[in-house]
């Protein structure tokens, strides 16, 4: 059973405009989620972080927006920027140590 | 080193081969995590060590895997009996907390070894 998902294999976004990764996830008890982002051939490399008892937190052109309620975030770039082209992947723990990892979401940004 | 070092970045092993895995944390790191990324999917957590010792491997597939960090620095991740099915990429993190005081302390992650059993 996936607890962390991101439904949306891939998205594609011309440069310049909002990019909006979405994730869902089923555990109430996780309390801090992170995004991370990885290029091919590249560990992931941390982008940004929140915790529950925040709804937002913004980094420069990165906001990331949790609604508890529906067990949701998202990951807000603006504007995009064709660097920006690789694989997010939204991340939860309760806690602890461990980080429960969605399946990620390919960013393709059109120059 | 600045980041996490793995090696090596590819291995090729024929069924039944054991391989070993190291990782190379950022000095000073308390934290040690192994991950395992099959195609397609996230990361998904093997064990974690705080300093030498090994507190928790429950992400461990079978007993054919092993890990080990014996002086709280470079870690090694065993594999015995390769199957075909353990086919990944093993991602080796490291964080500067321990624990619980991980919120400021994000996972720093190395390249990945991709393994690849024939």
């Amino acid at each position: 059973d996936q607890q962390v998902k991101q439904n949306s294999p891939s998205l594609s976004v011309q440069e310049g405009r909002i990019s909006i990764l979405n994730c869902d996830y089923t555990n109430s008890m996780f309390d801090y989620f992170l995004w991370y982002k990885k290029y091919p051939a590249e560990g992931p490399t941390f982008l940004i972080s929140i915790s529950s008892i925040k709804d937002k937190n913004e980094d420069g052109r990165f906001t990331v927006f949790l609604n508890k309620s529906a067990k949701h975030l998202s990951l807000h770039i603006v504007p995009s920027q064709p660097g920006d082209s690789a694989v997010y992947f939204c991340a939860a723990s309760s806690g602890t140590y461990k980080y429960i990892f969605g399946t990620g979401t390919r960013l393709k940004v059109l120059a | 080193g600045a980041g996490v070092s793995q090696s090596p970045r590819y291995k090729v092993a024929k069924r039944g081969q054991d391989v070993a895995l190291r990782c190379d944390p950022i000095s000073g790191h308390v934290s040690l995590f192994w991950y395992q990324q099959a195609l397609g999917q996230g990361p998904e957590f093997l064990t974690y060590f705080q300093n030498e010792a090994q507190l928790d491997k429950s992400g461990l597939p079978s007993d054919r895997f092993f890990a080990e960090r014996p002086e709280g620095s470079v870690s090694t991740l065993k594999i015995q009996r390769t199957q075909q099915e353990d086919s990944a990429v093993y991602l080796c993190a490291s964080s500067l907390e321990s624990g619980e005081s991980s919120y400021n302390s994000p996972l720093h992650f190395g390249n990945g070894t991709r393994l690849t059993v024939t």
